[in-house]
């Protein structure tokens, strides 16, 4: 079945440095790969997003890459700060219906 | 503009009860849908709304049943609890152009003892 694996389960990084949490999927047909940033106690945010026919995209501190031939995304922060920490989550869309394939997430902890 | 609104924050059933969770979706999205988290782990699909029908249904049992109201809310109806069905219960809403785009409310903690 459609599934998507995310790693590491948790990354420490001291702040200021960068962070990079990978992803792989394994439906072809994804084309839409969001991610989502969760604090405890609240629903997940949409942090970034990006779609097949892009293969990078960048928002301030934020990027995504996008590797359709090995099936791979990531996502990087630059220059962590305190309040980059939570679990983040990588999302593949699946065959049909616009439902998201989920990751089990990461806790990114920025140590000061 | 009012971004998605989830009711109640939490909830404390026994197994059996039968529970109705709420949501509102964020102005001018009309797509709904409803997923369930388990502690520490990623969400799972339950399924999707689209103009009031059922567009998509992932692998969850039939005592697990929505509905979307023409103002685009939407219920989430468990019935028959059971224990494993303890989790966050989580709303997110789509605009019509962009269906997979999906924006999540805060969730409603479902606790069934």
């Amino acid at each position: 079945g459609e599934n998507v694996e995310q790693h590491p389960s948790t990354l420490s990084v001291q702040e200021g440095d960068s962070a990079v949490i990978k992803c792989t999927y394994s439906d072809s047909a994804s084309n839409y790969f969001p991610w989502y940033k969760q604090e405890l106690g609240k629903g997940p945010q949409l942090i970034i997003d990006i779609r097949s026919n892009v293969g990078e995209k960048k928002d301030q501190r934020i990027a995504v890459t996008l590797n359709k031939t090995a099936k791979h995304f990531s996502l990087h922060i630059t220059e962590t700060q305190p309040e980059d920490s939570a679990v983040y989550f990588c999302a593949a869309s699946g065959r049909s219906n616009y439902q998201l394939i989920w990751g089990a997430g990461t806790k990114l902890i920025i140590k000061p | 503009e009012t971004g998605v609104t989830q009711s109640p924050t939490h909830l404390i059933k026994t197994r059996g009860q039968q529970v109705t969770l709420r949501c509102s979706s964020q102005s001018g999205h009309n797509t709904v849908s409803w997923y369930q988290q388990a502690l520490g782990q990623g969400p799972q699909f339950i399924f999707q709304y689209y103009r009031e029908e059922e567009n998509g249904r992932g692998n969850f049992p039939p005592r697990f049943s929505g509905l979307q109201f023409p103002n685009y809310s939407s219920e989430l109806n468990v019935n028959a609890l059971e224990l494993d069905d303890s989790a966050l219960y989580l709303c997110a809403s789509s605009p019509s152009g962009s269906r997979d785009e999906q924006f999540f409310g805060p969730g409603t903690r479902l606790t069934v003892l």
